[in-house]
């Protein structure tokens, strides 16, 4: 069974701070992938990045970046300079690789970035 | 473009009182769409999925319904619903080859 977790359920920062946000998963796949999600307060989940499991190089889209590390089973997310805007909820979640997107979620980190 | 319809945003039932929740995507054809349940303070987790009209997948057995009548139509039902029910349900959409999911903006559903 996969199983994702967020162990992180709440962070405060102030603008301007860098904040990691931490993943860890279990599955029994060889290949999978993971993902990053965004949930604003319009209850919206919005899509941060897809990352295939057989590719560990490390992403960075402007002030986000992502760290996967297979060999802990983690897939890390940092914002650099966290904004007001970036408070939201975020979720990491996993699935395998049948077509299906039957993603499996951590419970999320909730992200509260004050000015 | 593609986009997601989902409604209605909010909604308040008494126990006992049936659910019809509907979803409709448009831009895009054949698409695997999803029901999600987010009860408070925990994280997403999957009631239904579809590959195809009238395909259904139950991931857990509840006292909630799917059905697809039409290719992007997406349909969570209940003939009568418990306080249990109560929570944040988001549909998506996907395309086989990509794995990435599009969330509707959700519908609060309060079971009094």
């Amino acid at each position: 069974a996969q199983k994702v977790t967020q162990a992180q359920t709440e962070i405060s920062v102030v603008e301007k701070e860098d904040v990691t946000l931490d993943c860890v998963y279990e599955t029994r796949d060889t290949t999978y992938y993971l993902f990053w999600y965004k949930q604003p307060p319009s209850g919206e989940l919005v899509f941060l990045i897809r990352r295939n499991s057989f590719d560990e190089q490390n992403e960075i889209s402007g002030r986000y970046s992502w760290n996967f590390q297979k060999s802990t089973s983690s897939f890390n997310f940092t914002i650099t300079a966290s904004q007001v805007v970036d408070s939201a909820v975020y979720f990491c979640a996993l699935s395998d690789m049948t077509g299906y997107s039957t993603l499996t979620f951590g419970k999320g980190t909730m992200l509260l970035v004050s000015p | 473009s593609q986009t997601i319809h989902q409604w209605p945003a909010t909604l308040v039932q008494p126990v006992g009182s049936p659910l019809s929740l509907e979803c409709t995507v448009e831009g895009t054809s054949n698409p695997n769409l999803y029901w999600y349940r987010q009860a408070a303070g925990r994280g997403l987790q999957l009631l239904f999925y579809s590959v195809g009209i009238g395909q259904i997948s139950s991931e857990v057995p509840q006292n909630l319904s799917a059905s697809r009548p039409q290719d992007r139509q997406f349909i969570l039902s209940s003939k009568k619903l418990l306080l249990s029910d109560s929570g944040f349900y988001l549909c998506a959409w996907g395309l086989r080859e990509s794995e990435k999911l599009f969330f509707g903006s959700g519908t609060q559903l309060s079971v009094l």
